[in-house]
């Protein structure tokens, strides 16, 4: 069965740091990988996906993240933190078995220190 | 133009009542998904619509939930004899079409609360 691991409840970093965010995925195919954000009272907004091709993804803000399939992993990162990155991110696998649900993982909380 | 929108943004029942959640998603938007986030967790698939039917309602806890979507457009999710197991954020995405190459869009969510 599909799934997604993020075994970081909890990050803070300093403002101006460097960031990454660990994501395991479980998955048969080639998978269909994406990292949203969430800011409390917001709805989730979507970083940046990987589908095909070039493994090194750029997002939106200023994220990126690298597809390593020999490890199963889809890392986030970002070179330098700001306050307002502040939130929580969540990776996420498509699974396309017949139908197109995203399978979630638990979610990382991010803490900025100015 | 207007992203997804979900009503009420908040909701408080009590256990045994039974509540609707609205989601209006980007218009022209053919697929449309429920999920479900639970405190702490991430959020977990309901169902999902493509045009007016359920093509996989396989994420439904029981069968105290059903959701439907009449005119292909706008989608409410019920949910009979509420359980305080059920308070969560409901959470509903569309897509414009049925590629995982189509991005979700996601909508604010609705609290749910049961006491």
């Amino acid at each position: 069965a599909q799934s997604v691991t993020q075994p970081d409840i909890h990050i803070t970093v300093s403002e101006g740091a460097s960031l990454e965010l660990r994501c395991n995925y479980s998955y048969g195919a080639t998978p269909y990988l994406f990292w949203y954000v969430q800011s409390p009272g917001q709805g989730l907004q979507l970083l940046l996906k990987y589908f095909s091709g070039d493994t090194l993804v750029q997002g939106i803000k200023g994220f990126e993240a690298e597809f390593k399939r020999s490890q199963s992993s889809f890392n986030l990162r970002k070179p330098s933190v700001h306050w307002s990155d502040a939130a929580e991110y969540f990776c996420a696998v498509g699974a396309h078995s017949g139908t197109y649900k995203y399978i979630f993982g638990t979610g990382t909380r991010l803490k900025v220190l100015a | 133009g207007a992203g997804v929108s979900q009503t009420p943004s908040n909701k408080v029942t009590e256990k045994g009542k039974y509540v609707e959640l609205r989601c209006d998603p980007i218009s022209g938007h053919t697929a449309l998904y429920w999920y479900r986030q639970s405190l702490g967790q991430g959020p977990e698939f309901l169902i999902y619509f493509q045009g007016t039917g359920a093509a996989d309602d396989s994420g439904l806890p029981n069968d105290r939930f059903f959701a439907v979507r009449p005119e292909g457009s706008v989608s409410t999710l019920k949910i009979q004899r509420t359980e305080r197991g059920d308070s969560a954020v409901y959470l509903c995405a569309s897509s414009p079409g049925t590629s995982l190459n189509n991005e979700q869009f996601f909508g604010p969510g609705t609290r749910l609360t049961v006491l």
